[in-house]
């Protein structure tokens, strides 16, 4: 079973308006953590965010915050007053069982596009 | 930030010979580094956990007499694809986490390695 489902494989979003893409993770262990990186057209990838699995509050970064719904296993990654740069492939991702020697987990992705 | 640099950036060889791809962890000890590859159009998938001193740690599918890991220092691991053929085309990349920094067990990733194999 997949770990980590992004079901948008591609996104359109106008300059300046918010967008929302949706992760949702599958996991039985209690202390994981939750991660969203940017992947331009370079292929470097660029960290955004990160959720841990108990933190209480949403997390928020500069114009990204984390959507954390825990019961509902979802971390949705918003993107506010969009710009054209943020147009790349944006993965989700988990680390289990945290530790140094567990690897990240991603999902398929969502290619956002930002339309001007 | 911690810097994780990899080397070469791009590659193009021939088809059976072999080529070497460098992780180095800059400014942190990594005793542990993951190897990523990624087709065109397709998410990360783990190949293998470098493990400073030991084995690597391979993945279900992944050939380990294919693809030589060696991490040999704590601050270097190197993917060898021998005898590398058009399918083993993609992008390659190395993270490596610290402990001491980043967010809670953020991987820090290297700049990727695109193989083109003739």
């Amino acid at each position: 079973a997949q770990k980590i489902t992004q079901t948008q494989p591609g996104m359109f979003v106008q300059e300046k308006e918010a967008v929302t893409l949706d992760c949702t993770y599958d996991t039985s262990d209690p202390s994981y953590g939750l991660f969203w990186y940017k992947q331009p057209s370079s292929g470097e990838m660029i960290f955004l965010i990160y959720q841990g699995s108990y933190d209480q509050q949403n997390a928020t970064e500069g114009r990204y915050s984390l959507n954390f719904q825990k019961a509902r296993k979802s971390a949705n990654l918003v993107i506010s007053a969009s710009q054209l740069g943020d147009s790349a492939m944006y993965f989700c991702a988990m680390r289990e069982a945290f530790s140094g020697n567990t690897p990240l987990v991603f999902g398929k992705g969502t290619r956002l596009s930002v339309i001007a | 930030g911690a810097v994780v640099s990899q080397h070469p950036s791009w590659v193009i060889c021939k088809s059976g010979t072999s080529v070497k791809i460098e992780c180095r962890s800059l400014d942190f000890q990594a005793t542990t580094m993951f190897w990523y590859r990624q087709f065109p159009k397709q998410s990360l998938m783990l190949m293998a956990t470098s493990n400073e001193g030991s084995k690597a740690t391979y993945e279900q599918g992944v050939e380990k007499d294919k693809f030589l890991i060696n991490h040999a220092s704590l601050t270097l691991s190197t993917l060898t694809v021998t005898s590398a053929h058009p399918e083993d085309s993609s992008f390659y990349i190395c993270s490596a986490p610290n402990q001491d920094r980043g967010e809670a067990g953020e991987l820090f990733f290297g700049e990727g390695s695109r193989l083109t194999v003739l």
